[in-house]
């Protein structure tokens, strides 16, 4: 089964820096999928960014980029030019290929924006 | 906005009782998901159906059961809920392809207290 750890529960940033969250997985596949999702106070889950495994090149979605280690198995996520309407949890999720697209989430980093 | 609904939204009730939560899609998805999130866990997959009366268990099933009659509508129900069922319970829905990076939408969620 596969498995997405985040190990950091908790990250703050000064706005208009950078911040990068950290997330690693264990897979035996070698196609899949990885996603960053947003929650805010609003609980609603806001899909950020999406990586398909096959790709080398790293997904970006304006100030949000990734770094895709597929080799080390790691899927980073940096948020650039940082701004109070992006504190909120962030989750990482792995989906395989194939089967029925089922999601398997990170524990979940909260982001503080400091003004 | 995908066109996902969860009823009720929040929701106090007490041990022992049954309770059944719906979910309810406008997009004529063929997958639907209940996920449940809590602290220190992320999301964790409950049950999923991928066709009318065609469901399967999750990562974290035991207490829970689903039907799906409709396209629709998704029910999860809490035959004799705990208080370890206090959590708040998200639906999703998908797109039928798996070859493809199609994201899942997220409903508003439901806020369950068991006392």
């Amino acid at each position: 089964a596969q498995t997405v750890t985040q190990s950091q529960p908790e990250m703050s940033v000064q706005e208009a820096e950078t911040v990068t969250l950290s997330c690693t997985y264990d897979t035996s596949e070698s196609d899949y999928y990885l996603f960053w999702y947003k929650q805010p106070p609003s609980r609603q889950m806001i899909l950020v960014i999406r990586q398909e495994a096959y790709k080398q090149q790293n997904a970006t979605e304006n100030r949000f980029s990734v770094n895709f280690q597929k080799a080390a198995k790691s899927f980073s996520l940096k948020i650039s030019d940082s701004q109070l309407g992006d504190a909120a949890m962030y989750f990482c999720a792995y989906r395989s290929i194939q089967g029925a697209q089922k999601l398997v989430f990170g524990q979940g980093t909260r982001l503080t924006i400091n003004p | 906005d995908a066109g996902i609904t969860q009823s009720p939204r929040h929701k106090v009730t007490e041990t022992g009782t049954p309770v059944t939560l719906r979910c309810h899609q406008t997009e004529n998805h063929r997958y639907m998901y209940w996920y449940r999130q809590d602290p220190g866990h992320g999301l964790r997959l409950i049950h999923y159906s991928y066709g009318v009366k065609d469901t399967d268990k999750g990562e974290v099933s035991d207490g829970y059961s689903v039907s799906r009659s409709k396209t629709e509508d998704f029910l999860l129900t809490l035959e004799s809920a705990t208080s370890s069922q206090t959590s708040v319970y998200f639906c999703a829905i998908s797109e039928s392809q798996a070859l493809s990076s199609y994201e899942q939408y997220f409903g508003p969620g439901t806020r369950l207290t068991v006392t």
